[in-house]
């Protein structure tokens, strides 16, 4: 069973940068079946799409967020991470991990969310 | 970016009603379409994918239907463990996108 978890600072200080960790088990982050995508929800909000992963290092990032997001992959260790530098309250959210399949484009698995506040 | 409008925002309805939520897509995305149940305080869990395809191991009172702009996502009988956000989601051009999501309660 495939699982996916997150980790990470839970408060962030404005203008700082956002760093989480998805770590992956029961299945490899190297299969070439999946994208390793990062989805965040604001309290009491919808879902916004920031963006994935691919186990070569080929990413695609939410042009709306795309100038403060980085996100990168460790295959030896099985995780996926994501950094959004210069953030704000307005990046206050829950932050999940999801797996991608690239055949049929359906997040399957997910991370159980990780709340990350923004404030001083 | 291709933008979803699901209605209605919220929908009260009775255990063993038939419930409809429709979800619309600013311009064609064939059948590139995904419905998700989110529970509070719990990560989305994927229902239908391709418009009409139920995900493995979801029981079949969820159904889906529709291509082009139009969707249709329905519960043949409201179940109270259903009560939950229900959103569609676009994979036809990136950037993904979500409706906004339709707050399912029991009358």
């Amino acid at each position: 069973q495939v699982q996916l978890q997150e980790s990470g600072p839970g408060l962030v200080k404005p203008s700082q940068t956002l760093s989480l960790t998805c770590t992956v088990s029961g299945g490899s982050i190297s299969s070439g079946d999946y994208y390793w995508s990062w989805i965040r929800q604001p309290p009491g909000k919808g879902l916004e799409w920031i963006g994935y992963i691919y186990y070569s290092g080929s990413t695609y990032y939410n042009p709306s967020l795309k100038s403060r997001v980085t996100i990168s992959v460790d295959t030896s260790k099985n995780q996926f991470s994501l950094k959004l530098s210069s953030v704000t309250a307005a990046d206050t959210a829950v932050y999940y991990c999801a797996r991608e399949g690239r055949g049929l484009r359906k997040w399957d698995y997910w991370g159980q969310g990780t709340l990350v506040t923004v404030s001083s | 970016d291709i933008q979803m409008t699901q209605s209605p925002s919220s929908l009260s309805a009775s255990v063993g009603d038939r419930v409809t939520i429709t979800c619309q897509a600013s311009q064609d995305i064939s059948n590139y379409l995904n419905w998700y149940q989110q529970k509070p305080g719990k990560a989305p869990k994927l229902l239908i994918y391709d418009a009409s395809n139920l995900e493995t191991g979801v029981p079949s009172r969820f159904s889906g239907s529709g291509s082009g702009t139009d969707f249709t996502f329905t519960i043949s009988s409201l179940q109270p463990e259903d009560i939950a956000t229900y959103y569609c989601q676009q994979y036809d051009n990136l950037p993904w996108t979500f409706g906004q999501g339709t707050r399912l309660e029991i009358k």
